[in-house]
């Protein structure tokens, strides 16, 4: 079975600074992961994906993230935060194994930047 | 290009009464989703559907909740009796790519149920 974990619930950033996102996956296949942002009572919006290659993804808005097969990450990076980054951000993974494995999303972390 | 739509937004039923919900995915995605948020969780896919087929339902509690998607296009999700523990954000997605494929999901602004 798969399953994506993010084990912070909340993030605090400075603005200007660095942040990163976790997520952990785990999958019997090789994975397709994605980022989603949700901000407040809107739907789920995409952010980046990663299929194959370069383990290192650009997304929307200057975000990235980072595939490591060898520890089943693939963790949220933005090398200076905006406080209009404040938002709740998923992690979703889909088997590739299967042609019809479902996009199972992680729990959410709610990134907070302060001015 | 126009996004997902859903309707509508916001529903309060008292329990045990039905509440249908009705989403239109993008022009030409194939595959349409149907998730449960609830507050402070993550989305979790009820049913999915390929063109008018289901692909995955095995998370739609079959007893109250129904799902219909009849001519491969718009899409109706209807709870009848509806329970507290409904309460919740449902949102539909669609996909250009098919069932289990890389397409990431367009979701719409989701529609909030209340059941007091």
């Amino acid at each position: 079975a798969q399953s994506v974990a993010q084990p912070e619930d909340q993030v605090n950033v400075a603005e200007g600074n660095p942040l990163t996102v976790k997520c952990t996956y785990s999958v019997s296949g090789n994975p397709y992961l994605f980022w989603y942002v949700q901000y407040p009572n809107r739907g789920l919006q995409f952010l980046l994906k990663y299929i194959t290659g370069d383990n290192l993804v650009k997304g929307s808005y200057g975000f990235e993230a980072e595939f490591n097969k060898s520890q089943t990450s693939f963790h949220l990076k933005k090398p200076s935060a905006l406080v209009s980054d404040s938002a709740l951000y998923f992690c979703a993974v889909r088997d590739k194994s299967s042609s019809a494995s479902k996009i199972i999303f992680g729990s959410g972390t709610r990134l907070s930047i302060r001015p | 290009e126009a996004g997902v739509a859903q309707s509508p937004r916001y529903k309060i039923i008292e329990k045990r009464q039905s509440v249908a919900f009705w989403c239109n995915p993008i022009s030409g995605h194939a595959t349409l989703y149907w998730y449960q948020q609830i507050l402070g969780q993550g989305p979790k896919l009820l049913i999915q559907f390929q063109n008018n087929g289901v692909v995955d339902d095995s998370q739609l509690p079959k007893d109250r909740f129904s799902a219909e998607r009849l001519k491969g296009v718009d899409s109706t999700l209807k709870i009848q009796p509806a329970k507290l523990e409904d309460s919740a954000v449902y949102l539909c997605a669609s996909s250009f790519s098919g069932a289990g494929g890389a397409g990431e999901l367009f979701f719409g602004e989701g529609s909030r149920l209340t059941v007091l």
